[in-house]
């Protein structure tokens, strides 16, 4: 069956430091991957995008990987600050389909 | 632009009672999903429209959910009879294009006595 995992336990990390959240898929051929951040109360804002050809995509503090052989996507946020305390999701387009399947999401919490 | 909205945002009512929830995407953008989201289900696919058609309507859970798209610009997601097991926040998000961002609304958060 498809499968969309992401660490359901909370990531706590102190401020300045990289926070690394993981996102594994199977049974899936992803055209490409986003990731949203998800605030209490809130809609999911959606951050980055990575296509299945792009190894690696970054936008100020964030970074996002794509490995299609591990299936698996990495997403970093470097030099953390307490206000990136959200829930972030993962979500893929499998090839041949127009609707995102979401992840569970992980939470990061960063202590000041 | 205001976004994608979203209305009731709260909706508590009894078992067996109609449920209606409205959604306004972004002007321009052809494509409409309606979302729901549980803690323990996580954000699950409804059913999603393209220029108004619905194109898949899998991720509907049963009869008792409908949904609607008259024109581009409004959407409802209609559940009779609601049950306690409907409580969740439904979402409504729009796209333009086949692929990129979706745009989501605040959401309108249903509880089902």
């Amino acid at each position: 069956s498809q499968k969309i995992e992401q660490n359901s336990e909370a990531l706590n990390i102190q401020e300045g430091k990289t926070a690394t959240l993981t996102c594994n898929y199977t049974n899936y051929s992803p055209a490409y991957l986003q990731w949203y951040r998800q605030d209490p109360g809130r809609g999911p804002v959606f951050l980055l995008l990575i296509r299945e050809n792009e190894k690696e995509k970054r936008k100020e503090r964030l970074k996002v990987t794509f490995d299609t052989t591990l299936k698996q996507s990495l997403f970093h946020i470097t030099a953390s600050q307490p206000a990136d305390s959200a829930t972030y999701l993962c979500a893929l387009r499998d090839t041949g389909r127009r609707a995102l399947t979401f992840g569970s999401g992980t939470r990061l919490q960063v202590q000041p | 632009d205001a976004g994608v909205i979203q209305s009731p945002r709260h909706e508590v009512t009894e078992m067996g009672q109609e449920v209606t929830l409205r959604c306004k995407p972004i002007s321009g953008h052809d494509y409409l999903f309606w979302y729901r989201q549980t803690m323990m289900r996580g954000l699950e696919l409804l059913i999603y429209f393209n220029n108004n058609v619905p194109i898949d309507d899998s991720g509907m859970p049963e009869d008792r959910f409908s949904a609607k798209m008259p024109n581009a610009s409004f959407s409802t997601l209609k559940i009779q009879p609601s049950e306690p097991r409907d409580s969740a926040v439904y979402f409504c998000a729009s796209r333009a294009g086949a692929t990129g961002e979706l745009f989501f609304g605040e959401g309108s958060r249903l509880t089902v006595l």
